[in-house]
């Protein structure tokens, strides 16, 4: 499994855009990178999902480079209702692929927003 | 609400004893997981079942630990003979398809403390 290596905390201004990088440099060819928030008390939500390029939703943008060796999750404009913890996840979205029975989370990212 | 429930959501007990949690995922998920979070730390993966068939257990799994999910429905996670170092926030997540890496929908989790 891919290792990731994102910073343990962040701070922000509300309004503010906010980039989470998260590095992955063994990724393999078949591993999609994962992005899960969470709340005190509550379990993690998936956020976005990506394998190159970019991926936008509602909610963020996924940047990942050619190489794929690290991504970054980005968060228009945050607000006090962002502040979570976020964690970034490598892993194979084939049934068969190596560790597929599981996520692996690390400790992830504490995002604080200050007003 | 992710549609995934857990019951009860705080138990506290004394060293020793039983205690047994329920998990009802989604209703059409075919996959089922539990994770353990403690404190700062990301979720880690305990076990998980497809439909009825627990496929994967993790080490941290002991022997006091027992898992399951009768007609693939929901699922129970039982500890015997708890111990101060078995507390910690217990979460189940379910998802569709056959990949860990498919969006899993958390529950908001069980958290036991043992005294």
């Amino acid at each position: 499994l891919a290792k990731t290596t994102q910073p343990i905390s962040m701070d922000s201004y509300e309004g503010q855009e906010v980039n989470i990088t998260c590095s992955h440099n063994n990724i393999a060819t078949n591993d999609y990178i994962t992005w899960y928030q969470q709340f005190p008390s509550q379990g993690p939500r998936f956020i976005i999902q990506g394998y190159k390029t970019k991926v936008t939703n509602e909610v963020a943008s996924l940047f990942i480079p050619a190489d794929r060796k690290s991504s970054t999750l980005s968060l228009p404009r945050v607000s006090l209702s962002d502040t979570a913890v976020y964690y970034c996840l490598v892993g194979d979205l084939q049934e068969s692929g190596a560790g597929s029975y599981q996520l692996t989370f690390g400790k992830g990212t504490k995002l604080s927003v200050i007003p | 609400d992710t549609g995934v429930s857990q019951d009860p959501r705080h138990k506290i007990t004394k060293r020793g004893q039983n205690v047994t949690f329920r998990c009802d995922p989604i209703s059409e998920h075919n996959r089922l997981y539990w994770y353990r979070q403690t404190l700062g730390q990301g979720p880690e993966f305990l076990t998980y079942f497809q439909n009825e068939a627990q496929l994967e257990k993790s080490r941290l799994l002991s022997d006091r630990f027992s898992a399951e999910r009768p007609k693939g429905s929901f699922s129970t996670l039982e500890i015997q003979r708890t111990e101060q170092g078995d507390s910690a926030m217990y979460l189940c997540a379910s998802s569709l398809g056959l990949a860990a890496y498919n969006e899993q929908f958390f529950g908001p989790g069980t958290r036991l403390t043992v005294l």
